[in-house]
């Protein structure tokens, strides 16, 4: 168990719906960081947030947007969403940003 | 353009032998590197970790080496065990690098097979 928690664990939607993902880091952990892994692309750096504040952007498209809160959990929103979108969310948390611990994903499936 | 490679999708091994691991990367700025392990349905396991002021670095059966010049770097596990069966992700960041912060360039995977 890494200690860090992800809900919900699978997720079924149909196209054009929008969901959220949601985080919770590790105790003490400051950063979060989103990953998409699909079958054809592996895992892919989508963004971080640093103690509630944007720091990194990856591969992440404009209808998918994320926030930290006060309380350092994180969420994913995505929406007007996409055969294409389905695929494993993860989640991850650092202290200081060298080793990231993930959680154990959430499965996305869009219809 | 993929950053980090790992060209072998398979690897099988004998219970008990060396599993050897291979990554390659192409960005000189990586000053990072870490070796994760996932199995199905599981998001991925931290295993070891190496920065680039360092060539080699161990724990327990787990072994890193990282060759700069070559951009090479390589898991070894020994020996190897049935439960060792899983995929193996290479991953790199820029920590020292304006900008990036510390987020995870990953290759596509190493599944490794050990047999008893």
């Amino acid at each position: 168990d890494s200690g860090v928690t992800q809900t919900p664990k699978h997720l079924i939607t149909a196209t054009g719906q929008r969901v959220t993902l949601r985080c919770s880091p590790r105790s003490g952990d400051l950063s979060v960081y989103w990953y998409q892994q699909s079958l054809d692309q592996g895992l892919q750096f989508l963004i971080q947030y640093y103690n509630g504040e944007e720091r990194a952007k990856g591969n992440i498209l404009e209808r998918f947007s994320a926030q930290q809160f006060p309380d350092l959990h994180s969420e994913l929103n995505l929406s007007s969403l996409e055969l294409g979108d389905s695929a494993l969310y993860f989640c991850a948390s650092s202290f200081r940003g060298e080793t990231q611990y993930f959680g154990p994903g959430t499965r996305l499936l869009v219809l | 353009d993929q950053q980090v490679k790992q060209n072998s999708p398979s690897l099988s091994v004998q219970e008990g032998r060396i599993s050897i691991l291979n990554c390659d990367y192409t960005n000189s700025m990586f000053d990072y590197f870490l070796w994760y392990k996932k199995y199905p349905a599981e998001g991925p396991t931290f295993l070891i970790s190496i920065s680039s002021i360092k060539d080699k670095n161990e724990d327990g059966r787990f072994t890193v080496f990282l060759n700069k010049s070559a951009k090479h770097l390589s898991l070894h596990i020994v020996p190897s065990q049935p439960g060792d069966s899983a995929v193996y992700f290479c991953a790199a960041s820029s920590m020292n690098y304006g900008g990036s912060q510390g987020n995870l360039i990953f290759g596509k995977g190493t599944k490794l097979s050990v047999k008893p």
